[in-house]
């Protein structure tokens, strides 16, 4: 079936740097992503989106990337700081109001 | 503005009994979902709420899972005659269900224990 996944389970890198997190997803007619950041004990908390006419979109420290010839899906973090030390889903939807499908999430542990 | 509110944060029940979980979305979202966290697993659609009427049910695992939303507003998921699969985080999420802004907020989550 239609699947959005991570390649990575566990993301470890230090303080300052940058960080990269993919996805691949693989129903062609997604015309929407995004990413969410779960903290432990907490719900996913929105961090940026893209629609599929564009194949970037910046935020304050955070890039999304979408390369839609590849079905991929990359997060950039820059400057890493502990408290990015989370759970990173991206998830993908076709339509207005509908259901998102997510992938597993891939953790990030930033290192001092 | 006050975000998604769920309750209760946790649930502990017996295998057998029936539980319900409640979720009050962000005001003035007219689209409301249910998912279903498993301990380090993704996020799993369950159903999907727009005002009072259910579009998609699809995700409900079976029968026993149930769910309503009345005035446009609450919605209360139930399980009956819960099972120890059933033991997982219970996350609801509003948006406005409009074209132009799909971000879904998701609220806290109901931690439910069937032991």
């Amino acid at each position: 079936g239609e699947s959005v996944g991570l390649h990575l389970p566990t993301l470890s890198v230090q303080e300052g740097d940058n960080s990269i997190i993919n996805c691949a997803y693989s129903n062609s007619a997604s015309d929407y992503f995004i990413w969410y950041k779960q903290e432990s004990g907490k719900g996913p908390q929105f961090i940026i989106d893209i629609r599929s006419n564009m194949d970037k979109r910046q935020g304050q420290r955070v890039t999304v990337l979408l390369n839609k010839t590849v079905k991929h899906l990359s997060l950039q973090i820059a400057a890493t700081q502990p408290g990015d030390s989370a759970v990173y889903f991206c998830a993908e939807n076709y339509g207005t109001a509908s259901k998102l499908t997510f992938g597993t999430g891939t953790r990030l542990q930033v290192t001092l | 503005g006050a975000g998604v509110s769920q309750s209760p944060s946790n649930k502990v029940t017996e295998k057998g009994k029936d539980v319900e979980l409640r979720c009050d979305p962000i005001s003035g979202h007219t689209a409301l979902y249910w998912y279903r966290q498993s301990l380090g697993q993704g996020l799993e659609f369950l159903i999907y709420f727009q005002g009072n009427s259910a579009p998609d049910k699809s995700g409900l695992p079976s029968d026993r899972f149930s769910a309503e939303r009345t005035g446009g507003s609450v919605s209360t998921l139930t399980i009956q005659r819960t099972q120890q699969e059933d033991s997982a985080v219970y996350l609801c999420a509003s948006s406005f269900g409009l074209a132009g802004v799909r971000v879904q907020y998701f609220g806290p989550g109901t931690r439910l224990t069937v032991t």
